[in-house]
């Protein structure tokens, strides 16, 4: 399978306890994007990683949580202390930006990592 | 405020019907616009995506359109099946930067036979 991986696919978890989801990119992608989406809303951007660079994060994402890229592939999302309204789906996204000609911004997403904080 | 509004929140349909999606957009500058398909607890594939010139576009049954005056697009499904039921989310792209992408809340339609 050539898509998006992320892993674990479902995280049940107590509140207050640390958590790590995973995920990795189609191979060639360069753009690493993180999303959270709640049920019945659509995805609200978390983050997103040039290479191994994190160029932007949303006010959504706070001191709790962090996300990595060190190798420039695959990319963690963790979330310390989580809270009851931590619980959503968490959904990871990649896309490849070309050196030169136009850039569609198309974007792949996985299957999603879907969290419930008790 | 850069927004995506879909309507109707929420859609029945019996199996073989057509149907139409809307989506209204107030995002500037504008780059395209996609409509992408969320399976429950999958995530989003995209179905189309449009630029400024493009007014219409079909993907096997559907057909996305786009009025950039009016900041309207629709998107319309033939023939629905029941493996039509899902999600049908619009999302525009914000020209320039990172590919920040504005979500609507989705149509959560549903194909009953």
């Amino acid at each position: 399978d050539t898509g998006v991986s992320q892993n674990p696919r479902h995280k049940i978890t107590k509140r207050g306890q640390n958590v790590t989801f995973r995920c990795d990119p189609i191979s060639e992608h360069n753009r690493l994007y993180w999303y959270r989406q709640t049920l019945g809303q659509g995805p609200e951007f978390l983050t997103y990683f040039q290479n191994e660079a994190q160029l932007e994060k949303s006010r959504l994402l706070s001191d709790r949580f962090s996300a990595e890229r060190p190798k420039g592939s695959f990319s963690t999302l963790e979330i310390q202390r989580t809270e009851q309204g931590d619980s959503a789906m968490y959904l990871c996204a990649s896309s490849l930006v070309p050196t030169s000609g136009a850039n569609t911004g198309e974007l792949f997403f996985g299957e999603g990592s879907r969290l419930t904080v008790l | 405020k850069n927004q995506v509004e879909q309507s109707p929140q929420s859609l029945i349909i019996l199996e073989g019907k057509n149907c139409t999606l809307q989506c209204n957009y107030t995002v500037s500058p504008f780059s395209n616009l996609r409509w992408y398909k969320q399976d429950t607890g999958r995530g989003p594939v995209s179905l189309t995506i449009m630029t400024f010139s493009e007014n219409t576009k079909s993907n096997g049954r559907y057909t996305a359109t786009l009025d950039a005056d009016t900041k309207q697009s629709s998107l319309h499904i033939t023939a629905s099946q029941l493996s039509d039921s899902a999600s049908y989310i619009c999302v525009v792209r914000v020209s320039g930067g990172y590919n920040k992408l504005i979500f609507g809340a989705g149509t959560r339609l549903a194909v009953h036979p």
